[in-house]
């Protein structure tokens, strides 16, 4: 099963408004990276997020991240229609030096003008 | 955008031939990934490499090989594709240690009949 769960899987809001977003995992990690993927298009990195932090900010993202709850979450705010993508966790357990992530299945947020 | 380029973009093959997507970087980036992106799956590993002639198996390797004899050179092969095999098909590339973000492709569709 996926190491990380987002929720909602799906979120509709209009232009202007916050979006948050969730993301659960189930084993210890070293990071934690967002990214987006527009329709028909490869993942964008947004943030990486260490253990060690608890919350970090991008421009209009803020991700927080709670490692006793194993769950973190993205926001952003005064969100524009540019925003409508898909919005993936995903976890570096760091078990070996490889850079492998763990995805999960992601978050569809529509963004109405 | 980082210097990721795969071939085909698109590809229709017929159920027990043989495919191979290619995936190519100028980055000079060690590590490479292959991964599969299905509705209510995410983004599943298949294989990974850590440099030239040095692969692993991900989560989902059943029916793939890869291999990589230059450094910018990534290939997955489907010795005879199955129609499970159906997917976007993306390749991503990092530095490979902690607190590295990947960088992905425009991504392969492969439809197999």
């Amino acid at each position: 099963s996926q190491q990380g769960e987002e929720d909602p899987q799906a979120l509709s809001i209009q232009e202007g408004e916050n979006a948050t977003m969730n993301c659960s995992y189930k084993t210890s990690i070293n990071n934690l990276q967002w990214y987006r993927q527009n329709s028909g298009r490869g993942l964008v990195h947004l943030i990486l997020i260490r253990s060690n932090e608890r919350e970090k900010h991008s421009g209009r993202l803020r991700v927080t991240l709670d490692t006793s709850k194993k769950s973190s979450s993205l926001l952003i705010t005064a969100s524009r229609a540019a925003d409508t993508a898909s919005y993936f966790c995903a976890t570096d357990t760091g078990s070996s030096n490889t850079g492998k992530l763990i995805f999960g299945q992601g978050t569809t947020l529509q963004v109405k003008p | 955008d980082a210097g990721i380029t795969q071939s085909p973009r698109h590809k229709v093959t017929e159920t027990g031939t043989p495919v191979t997507l290619r995936c190519h970087q100028t980055e000079n980036h060690r590590y490479m990934y292959w991964y599969r992106q299905d509705p209510g799956h995410g983004l599943r590993l298949i294989h990974y490499s850590y440099g030239v002639k040095d692969t692993d198996k991900g989560e989902v390797s059943d029916g793939y090989s890869v291999s990589r004899s230059k450094t910018e050179d990534f290939l997955l092969t489907l010795e005879s594709a199955t129609s499970s095999q159906t997917s976007v098909y993306f390749c991503a590339i990092s530095e490979g240690f902690s607190y590295n973000e990947q960088f992905f492709g425009p991504g392969t569709r492969l439809t197999v009949l």
